[in-house]
């Protein structure tokens, strides 16, 4: 079956620990993204990926990091200097060109205390 | 900046009723809106894709239509069940930025 994998489902985590979330696709994408789900609030972009080895900061980029270096991979590290990393997060891909459809993952939920 | 707003953020509805969804983005420079539906705690599922050049999209008991240049969209969603509960996101491709913009979501719940 084609999709989207990410895990752990869940993340538990003390303050100044980093971690690091998987995510995996073998739709064949060449896009990749970040996105992180607080409640009652919209999805917000972290990091996204058109190509490997390449990769762009988005609207909340500060204290996470990403890696492109296989098209199927596209692992997000939430670093202590994350001020508030408890949320869902949630990776996308989508084929090249922007007309394209994203594909969400199931997400994983990350709780820091 | 582009801004996505869903209202009503929470409806509540009698299983078999038709009903609509509505979308407003404050600018109209766009390559598609996108629908989704999210289950509480799980990932978003695609529902809809419309294009910038089209006006809308069917698929099943779901109709999507787009009006760029008044900035809406509306998901109608025929015959309501119990099984459509759950949180419908609309997000807008921005050709400014390249980016998915999201709005917040409405969250649906239909009683049996």
């Amino acid at each position: 079956d084609g999709g989207i994998t990410q895990s752990p489902k869940y993340l538990f985590r003390k303050e100044g620990q980093n971690v690091t979330l998987s995510c995996e696709q073998n739709l064949n994408h060449d896009a990749m993204y970040w996105y992180r789900q607080d409640p009652g609030q919209g999805l917000r972009l972290i990091y996204y990926s058109q190509i490997v080895n390449d990769f762009q900061k988005g609207d909340i980029a500060e204290g996470y990091s990403v890696s492109r270096e296989k098209k199927e991979s596209f692992p997000l590290t939430v670093t202590s200097a994350q001020k508030n990393p408890t949320a869902f997060y949630l990776c996308a891909s989508s084929s090249s060109g922007r007309n394209t459809e994203q594909y969400f993952g199931p997400g994983t939920r990350l709780t820091v205390t | 900046k582009q801004e996505v707003t869903q209202i009503p953020a929470a409806l509540s509805v009698p299983e078999g009723e038709n009903l609509v969804l509505n979308c407003s983005f404050t600018d109209s420079a766009i390559y598609n809106l996108q629908w989704f539906r999210q289950d509480p705690g799980k990932g978003l599922t695609s529902l809809l894709l419309i294009q910038s050049s089209q006006r809308e999209q069917t698929s099943g008991r779901l109709n999507a239509s787009l009006d760029k240049s008044s900035g809406r969209s509306t998901l109608y969603i025929a015959a309501s069940q119990p099984g459509d509960s759950a949180t419908y996101l609309c997000a807008v491709f921005s050709s400014n930025t390249g980016k998915l913009i999201f709005g917040q979501g409405t969250t649906l719940q239909v009683k049996p």
